[in-house]
Order: structure tokens, then C-alpha cells, then sequence
């Protein structure tokens, strides 16, 4: 089976710093994916990226970027020059068979300025 | 253009009542599914439909129905509700098939804005 710990429950950082969010999965599945979604306060689920496991690079899509070390199993997300509007839970997640995702538990980032 | 649509957007009813909340996404999706939030923000899988065939059934009681008419829709039909099934609702979809292999993809599901439904 498969699952995901996110061991931050909360995260503080400054405007324009740069932060990162821990995720560590275990499965047993040789090809699988893992995403960042983030759920600011209005509720609504918000991709932000993925990185396959047979990627070799590691994923990057504007401020994010994921920090992926397959031997260690961890997907960290990285977000460049926060902004105040970057104040949101952010949820690690990795799928499973018949692409269902295996979310773990969150963490709230707060942005002070 | 709304891509994944949920309505309603909030529900609020009594115990034991039957209530249903229809999703639909216009991305052109095969694969669609519904995630249920807790209280405590967590996550997890609940159905999956494929073309309109059933793939994912998590240990849900079967007072929850899905029912997917065409691949651009899929309903959660709830019966007899209770205290604990208060929680956000969120239908999602994803574009390649996961297929009935069971072979795990690199698809990424998109959202709704999901249903926030209490029961008192």
C-alpha cells in the first residue's frame, strides 16, 4: 500500500525567502507519480506539480520546484521568493493503482510579510 | 471556462435525508473520480470511473451511489445521510485512462471546487 508523510504540520516563512515543504512516500508500485496540490483558504484543490519516477530531472514549473530523491523516497517541494499569497495548506500525494492518489496529511504554510 | 464544475457548492440537510451532487468536467477526460475531506483537512480516495465503468471502490458504505451517465459526468448519490458523513466532497478527473490493467499512470488529476456538505 501506499502512503505519504508529511511530518510539518505548519511552516512559517518570510516574503521573497525561500521554503521547503517535506514529503516522504513509500510504495511498492515501480512506476508511480507524485503531486503537489495546494488548498488556499477559499477550499479549492490546486495542482502545482508533478514528477514522474522514472524522471531523471527534477520537476520545476515557475516558483516551484521538486526536489526528488528516489533512493531516499522523498518529493520535497521548494517555493522560491514566497509570496503573501502563497499562505495555504500544500498536500503531497502519490498514485496508486488505477491512478487513485494517496494524499498525506498537509502542511500550512504561513507568508508573513 | 470552468474546467471541473461541482454543484452544489454547499449543502445543508438533516439526518437521514438523500442527497445527490453532480460533477462535471469539460477537459475531455476518460477517468473521473471522488475524493472526500475531513475535518481534518485529510483526503481520501472514495470511486473511480473509467468510461463510465467503475474501477475504484474504497471501503465506502453503500449508502454512497456514484453513477456516471457519460465520461464528461459523474454523480455521488448519498442515502439515508448521517452525522459523519459532514465533509468536503471533490470530484476530479484526469485525461489518459487508468485502464483496468491496474498499470499506475503519470495522470494528473484536476479538481473541483468541491462540495462543503453538513448534516445536522
Amino acid at each position: 500500500a501506499q502512503k505519504i508523510t508529511q511530518t510539518q504540520p505548519g511552516m512559517f516563512v518570510q516574503e521573497k525567502e525561500a521554503v521547503t515543504l517535506d514529503c516522504t512516500y513509500d510504495t511498492s508500485d515501480p512506476s508511480y507519480g507524485l503531486f503537489w496540490y495546494k488548498q488556499p483558504s477559499s477550499g479549492e484543490m490546486i495542482f502545482l506539480i508533478y514528477q514522474g519516477s522514472y524522471d531523471q530531472q527534477n520537476a520545476t514549473e515557475g516558483r516551484y520546484s521538486l526536489n526528488f530523491q528516489k533512493a531516499r523516497k522523498s518529493a520535497n517541494l521548494v517555493i522560491s521568493a514566497s509570496q503573501l499569497g502563497d499562505s495555504a495548506m500544500y498536500f503531497c500525494a502519490v498514485s496508486g493503482g488505477y491512478n487513485k492518489l494517496i494524499f498525506g496529511a498537509g502542511t500550512r504554510l504561513a507568508v508573513h510579510p | 471556462d470552468t474546467a471541473v464544475s461541482q454543484t452544489p457548492k454547499y449543502l445543508v440537510t438533516q439526518m437521514g435525508n438523500d442527497k445527490s451532487i453532480k460533477c462535471e468536467q469539460n477537459l475531455g477526460h476518460d477517468t473521473m473520480y471522488w475524493y472526500k475531506q475531513d475535518s481534518k483537512k485529510f483526503l481520501k480516495i472514495m470511486f473511480s470511473y473509467n468510461n463510465k465503468e467503475l474501477i475504484i471502490n474504497e471501503t465506502v458504505p453503500n449508502r454512497f451511489s456514484p453513477k456516471s451517465p457519460d465520461k464528461a459526468h459523474l454523480n455521488l448519490h448519498i442515502n439515508s445521510l448521517e452525522l459523519g458523513d459532514s465533509a468536503v466532497y471533490f470530484c476530479a478527473s484526469s485525461q489518459l485512462g487508468a485502464g483496468t490493467s491496474g498499470r499506475v499512470g503519470q495522470e494528473t488529476q484536476y479538481f473541483g471546487p468541491g462540495t462543503r456538505l453538513l448534516v445536522l
